[in-house]
């Protein structure tokens, strides 16, 4: 299994410009988590998934985000507009909730830098 | 608001001393307890997932125990190795049927050689 895979791994921008992050989660897996990591909150969720069906957003910093999940295979977190101060690894998470336990396994993360 | 405590903040220890470190979660709900270990310019990785109080679990030289009853969970390491170096972060596992798990801030550990 190639695990949960993220794209682009780096992402340099300018201020105002619109960032797209891509996410394939494990296959089989149904649910799918967004993550920021900053110093100041650490691991941050932003918006999670079940079944394709966001579940909580409230985690998203404000209107200039947003999520998508088409499909069991793919999502995409918007930012538009960019600013400096999204800068910040942006990792993408999934499991099986019908499993043992509700064990996430992570992507590589989105270094996303915005000048 | 569910709080997920890990202590201390920081750790920073000579090679060859063992360490180790704390994790709070509520003493209500529990169902499991994830230990991540998340190296610099990598995504978290899983180390142990508890389910039982009085579970203990070990991987080479870190294990770890759970107390379900008084809601804290000890990473132990010993004989740190500059390659132990990483944030190690707990989750708390409500048993949700939608997958979510509360993080904590994590413990970030150096090994010096």
């Amino acid at each position: 299994d190639a695990g949960v895979i993220q794209s682009p791994r780096h992402e340099v921008t300018e201020m105002g410009q619109e960032v797209t992050l891509r996410c394939k989660p494990i296959s089989g897996h149904n649910s799918l988590f967004w993550y920021r990591q900053t110093m100041m909150r650490g691991l941050e969720l932003l918006i999670y998934f079940n079944n394709n069906v966001p579940i909580d957003d409230s985690g998203m910093p404000e209107d200039r985000f947003s999520a998508k999940m088409p499909n069991a295979s793919f999502s995409t977190l918007k930012i538009q507009p960019s600013e400096p101060r999204d800068s910040a690894v942006y990792f993408c998470a999934s499991s099986l909730t019908s499993g043992l336990t509700n064990e996430q396994f992570f992507g590589p993360g989105t270094r996303l830098t915005v000048l | 608001i569910l709080n997920v405590e890990q202590s201390p903040q920081s750790l920073h220890v000579q090679e060859g001393d063992s360490t180790n470190f704390t994790c709070s979660f509520p003493s209500s709900n529990f169902y499991a307890l994830h230990w991540y270990r998340w190296e610099t310019a990598k995504s978290p990785e899983a180390l142990f997932v508890m389910t039982l109080n009085g579970d203990e679990k070990k991987k080479g030289r870190i294990s770890a125990t759970l107390n379900t009853k008084e809601g804290y969970s000890y990473l132990y390491i010993k004989g740190s190795q500059p390659e132990d170096s990483a944030t190690y972060l707990c989750a708390f596992d409500r048993g949700s049927t939608l997958g979510r798990l509360y993080f904590g801030r994590g413990t970030q550990l150096t090994v010096w050689p």
